[in-house]
Formats: structure tokens, sequence, C-alpha cells
């Protein structure tokens, strides 16, 4: 079975500042999809970002990006220019690839993010 | 944009009641996906459709049953409901299984 670990349980930076959340991940799987979810205080689950494992380039999303290492099974969060609206506990997910069966997200336990004045 | 939504938004129920959580999908989207989150935890999937059949089963308890109708709308049923039951249920719904999954506002469940 997958697994998704976040080993940062809690984060803060300050406002305009770059902060790196880092994730990493278990699998046998040589094809599949990962994915950062953010979860602001109103807890609905929005979507960060997307990285699909065959492709070498890195996702990125205007101030949100990724730093995928597929050897390392790393897939850490760049946020650049944090605004205080970043502050939300954010989850690393994994998904099995296309074919699998199986599409459920696994989630990591999560890195709440504060962002200083 | 439509974005995925659930009802009711909150919901307490005494314990062995009965429950019954909505959720509309994104429009055109095909494929339903449940999941629950408890205080302090991350979301564990429990069941998923894909036009209107059952794709997928996580760790869904015996007590739970779910069903994606022709308008590809979903319904959790939740039965003898327990204090554990009390979480964010969240349904998420993707444009056939293999796309990225949106997720709605959820539902928090408290049984008393």
């Amino acid at each position: 079975a997958q697994t998704v670990t976040q080993s940062q349980p809690e984060m803060s930076v300050q406002e305009a500042e770059t902060v790196t959340l880092s994730c990493t991940y278990d699998t046998s799987e040589s094809d599949y999809y990962l994915f950062w979810y953010k979860q602001p205080p109103s807890r609905q689950m929005i979507l960060v970002i997307r990285q699909e494992a065959y492709k070498q380039q890195n996702a990125t999303e205007n101030r949100f990006s990724v730093n995928f290492q597929k050897a390392a099974k790393s897939f850490s969060l760049k946020i650049s220019d944090s605004q205080l609206g970043d502050a939300a506990m954010y989850f690393c997910a994994y998904r099995r690839p296309s074919g699998a069966g199986s599409y459920q997200l696994t989630f990591g336990k999560g890195t709440k993010l504060s962002v200083i004045p | 944009a439509a974005g995925v939504i659930q009802s009711p938004r909150h919901l307490i129920k005494e314990k062995r009641e009965t429950a019954t959580l909505k959720c509309y999908p994104i429009p055109r989207h095909d494929t339903v996906y449940w999941y629950q989150q408890g205080p302090g935890q991350d979301p564990q999937f429990l069941i998923s459709f894909y036009e209107k059949m059952q794709s997928d089963k996580g760790s869904i308890p015996d007590r739970f049953s779910a069903q994606q109708f022709s308008d590809y709308h979903s319904e959790l049923n939740m039965s003898s409901l327990e204090l554990g039951d009390s979480a964010l249920y969240f349904c998420a719904s993707s444009l056939r299984a293999l796309d990225t999954q949106y997720f709605g506002p959820g539902t928090r469940l408290t049984v008393l």
C-alpha cells in the first residue's frame, strides 16, 4: 500500500517570504499522480497543484511550485511571496496510475502553515 | 465556475439515528468520491462511484451505504450512528475516474 509522510506538523513563515513544505511517499508503482491540497480554517479542501510522475518538469501555479524528485520519492511544495491567506493546513496526496482500478487519494497527515504579518 | 455542492452543511444527530448526506458533482463530472475527516485527521477514503456503479471501496463501515443516481448525484446513508462517526464528510467529483478530484465544502456531522 502507498503511504504519504509529511514530517513537519507545523511551520511558520514571515509574510512575503518563501517557505517549503516537505512530503515523501512510498510506492512500488512507476506512474502515479501527486497533489497538494490546502485546507484553510473554513475546512474547504482546495487543490493547489498537481504533478504527474511521468513528467520531469516540476509543476508551477503562480506563487506555488513543486520540487519533484522521483528517485527520492520526494514532493515538496514551495510557496513564494507568502500571503496571510496562505495560512492553512496543507495536505500532500498520492493517487495511483491510470489502469490501477483504484483512484482514491491517500493523504499525508498534513502541515499546518502559519503566516506571520 | 460551478463547484461540488453538499447538503446539508451541518447535521446533528443522536446515537443510533440515521443520517443521509447528499452530494451534487460539478456538471458533466461522472465520478464521485466520499471521504471522512475526523478531528485533527487527514481525510480517509470511504467509497467511490463511476457512471453510477461502485468503483472502489475503502474503510467504510457496514452501517454506511451509498449510491449514485442517474443524474450523477450521490447519497451517503449512515445508520446506527455512533459518537465516533462525528466528522467532516467530503464529497469530491472528477471528470472520469482518472481526472483531478475537486472537493465540496463538506458536511459536518455531530453525533450526540
